[in-house]
């Protein structure tokens, strides 16, 4: 059974600081990878999509890895913002349709 | 903005009571999905529909949950009777197929207490 685990739960830094969120997956045998933020009591946005075929995907002050075969993927926030304070989620999606979730790490960015 | 909503945003019901939700997706996606989110947790599957045809359903469904997606468009989300553990947030998402590598977007979810 895939199980999915973000590493920290929680995270606070100073603005300007650059940061790693970390995620790990059971099963190598996915189809991709995905990121969400989530805003206290919102939905969820996505943030970019790693393919398995991939090893990174950018956008903006964002870049996410991803190294199937360890079971590990990295979302890289650059130049941290005070917005930027948000829960972030990783998803894998296999076989199935559906999407399977860490249970996030909580950003906060101290101005 | 044509992203996935979700309808209500904030539901209040009694114990006991049934409760409705509505999802409308992006309007050329296929594929639509029902998560439930509890505080702290990441959002677990509930079922999952192909245009009109329920395909897949999780062990969470419970026989008081019902989902339907009468003419592939929108989908609702049913709870009869419902309980004090079924206070979450309830997120539809929505992906175009065949392809499972495609992005899936999700709404901002209807919040469910049940007191």
């Amino acid at each position: 059974k895939q199980e999915v685990t973000q590493i920290p739960a929680a995270l606070s830094v100073p603005e300007g600081e650059n940061l790693v969120l970390n995620c790990s997956f059971t099963d190598s045998a996915i189809y991709n990878l995905q990121w969400f933020r989530q805003d206290p009591g919102k939905g969820l946005t996505s943030l970019l999509l790693i393919q398995s075929s991939q090893r990174e995907q950018t956008s903006g002050r964002l870049n996410a890895s991803l190294d199937k075969s360890s079971g590990r993927s990295t979302l890289y926030i650059a130049a941290s913002q005070p917005g930027d304070s948000a829960t972030y989620l990783c998803a894998v999606r296999q076989a199935g349709t559906a999407l399977i979730f860490g249970k996030g790490t909580t950003l906060s960015v101290s101005s | 903005d044509t992203g996935v909503s979700q309808n209500p945003r904030h539901k209040i019901t009694k114990r006991g009571q049934n409760v409705t939700f509505r999802c409308d997706p992006i309007s050329e996606h296929n594929r639509l999905y029902w998560y439930r989110q509890t505080l702290g947790q990441g959002p677990e599957f509930l079922t999952y529909f192909q245009n009109e045809a329920q395909l897949e359903k999780s062990r969470l469904l419970s026989d008081r949950f019902s989902a339907e997606r009468p003419k592939g468009s929108f989908s609702t989300l049913e709870i009869q009777r419902t309980e004090q553990g079924d206070s979450a947030m309830y997120l539809c998402a929505s992906s175009l197929g065949p392809s499972m590598n495609t992005e899936a977007f999700f709404g901002q979810g209807t919040r469910l207490t049940v007191v």
